[in-house]
């Protein structure tokens, strides 16, 4: 079975800096996708970023860009230029590409933007 | 995005009553999902479905039970909701988003389900 742990339960950062995520999994699989998804206090969940494990170029959204070292199952977010908007729960989430590519996510981490 | 839907957004109701939560999607998409969230914690898989007829449980044992007789459609049903239900239900499908981008999950808005 997959885990995935995300190890800051909060964080805050200053508008326009730059704020690092962590998320770590485990997994004895060697192709999967990762995904960091947004939940701001709509609670609608929002897909941020997604990474192909069989790609070592790191993915990039505009603001957001992951740092995916696979060896070291670990897959941080970036998020460069915070904004306000950016104030959410984070979830780091692990997926199989078959099986019913169910995804398993860790506990989250609730960012604050500080103006 | 990926054109997801859920009703109602809310719901308040009594100990006992039975109540089917909505969720329907226009992309055509075969994989649905079912996913339970307690305040500020992390979404656990409850059901899921690979396509019509088809319906699963997941990895967090619920007492609901799910549907799939049309693509579009996977309501989740709970026969007589108690106060333990109390949670967020959020619906999602997997397939090809706006975006191109396969082998991702789209989420609908959520149902916050409140029993007194």
């Amino acid at each position: 079975a997959q885990t995935v742990t995300q190890s800051q339960p909060e964080m805050s950062v200053q508008e326009a800096e730059t704020v690092t995520l962590s998320c770590t999994y485990d997994t004895s699989e060697n192709n999967y996708y990762l995904f960091w998804y947004k939940q701001p206090p709509s609670r609608q969940m929002i897909l941020v970023i997604r990474q192909e494990a069989y790609k070592q170029q790191n993915a990039t959204e505009n603001r957001f860009s992951v740092n995916f070292q696979k060896a070291a199952k670990s897959f941080s977010l970036k998020i460069s230029d915070s904004q306000l908007g950016d104030t959410a729960m984070y979830f780091c989430a692990f997926m199989k590409p078959y099986a019913g590519n169910m995804l398993t996510f860790g506990g989250g981490t609730r960012l604050m933007v500080k103006p | 995005e990926a054109d997801i839907y859920q009703t109602p957004r809310y719901l308040v109701i009594g100990t006992g009553k039975k109540i089917t939560l909505e969720c329907s999607q226009t992309m055509g998409h075969d994989k649905m999902y079912w996913y339970q969230q307690d305040p500020g914690m992390e979404l656990h898989l409850i059901h899921y479905s690979y396509g019509v007829n088809s319906t699963e449980k997941g990895d967090l044992s619920s007492e609901s039970t799910v549907s799939r007789i049309r693509t579009e459609h996977f309501p989740l049903t709970l026969e007589s909701a108690r106060p333990s239900h109390t949670s967020q239900y959020l619906c999602a499908s997997r397939g090809v988003g706006t975006s191109g981008v396969q082998e991702t999950q789209y989420f609908g808005p959520g149902t916050r389900l409140l029993v007194l």
